[in-house]
């Protein structure tokens, strides 16, 4: 089984839906990102988690909120999606430890807005 | 501001030739400085990174990386490609120093290798 698992893998929606992206992990990081996807601009951070009770917005956090349920979970919600969300998005985690910084991604949700 | 850049978005080379994949960086204290590589419908996987120490860096499947203070540079290299390293790569950054807990990893745009028979 994978140590960070997404679901659902593959979305088709509508624009005004609300949707919830899910990411839980057995790593047992404290640390958890969500992160988006668009051909040529890289990955840029929507937010994240450093532990439950704390969560930061990253570069790109409009349109989006987030839920720390527990250490293992982070999910990301869209409440009324619109077309230009259309992209893949990844969870990751990571140690607290600061000399590592290594980040441990899932394998991505991909999420069309119609 | 930190910040990466990948001048170069798609790099194609023969199977056996070596390969290298660009990237310098941008930050206001020490870097760390690390490679992701990207197969298709998949997520980043972590291939090495630079800390402190030794500038050249060796990684998972051959890959290693020369850290270069004076241009700012963490070019990736391979002596010998492989089809099978066709994939998209991404050099990220992460500032450290005083305040720098974030542990927040600024990406670059990605290059995509491609290694042709």
């Amino acid at each position: 089984d994978a140590d960070v698992t997404q679901t659902p893998r593959n979305r088709i929606t509508k624009t005004g839906k609300r949707i919830m992206l899910e990411c839980s992990q057995t790593k047992g990081h404290d640390r958890m990102y969500w992160y988006r996807q668009d051909p040529g601009l890289g990955l840029r951070l929507i937010y994240y988690s450093f532990d439950v009770k704390d969560i930061n917005k990253g570069e790109i956090s409009d349109g989006y909120s987030v839920s720390r349920q527990a250490q293992a979970k982070f999910s990301l919600s869209l409440e009324s999606a619109i077309p230009n969300q259309t992209a893949l998005y990844f969870c990751a985690t990571s140690e607290r430890i600061a000399a590592t910084g290594e980040l441990f991604f899932g394998e991505g949700s991909r999420l069309t807005v119609l | 501001a930190q910040s990466v850049a990948q001048p170069e978005d798609q790099v194609n080379v023969a199977e056996g030739n070596p390969l290298t994949v660009k990237c310098t960086y941008s930050v206001s204290g020490n870097p760390y400085l690390f490679w992701y590589v990207q197969y298709p419908n998949r997520g980043l996987q972590f291939l090495l990174k630079y800390i402190t120490g030794d500038n050249l860096v060796k990684g998972s499947y051959g890959f290693e990386a020369e850290f270069n203070k004076s241009q700012t540079s963490f070019h990736l290299k391979k002596p010998s490609a492989l089809v099978s390293d066709s994939a998209l790569y991404f050099c990220a950054v992460r500032e450290t120093g005083r305040g720098s807990t974030l542990g927040r990893l600024y990406f670059g745009r990605g290059t995509q290798l491609t290694v042709w028979p």
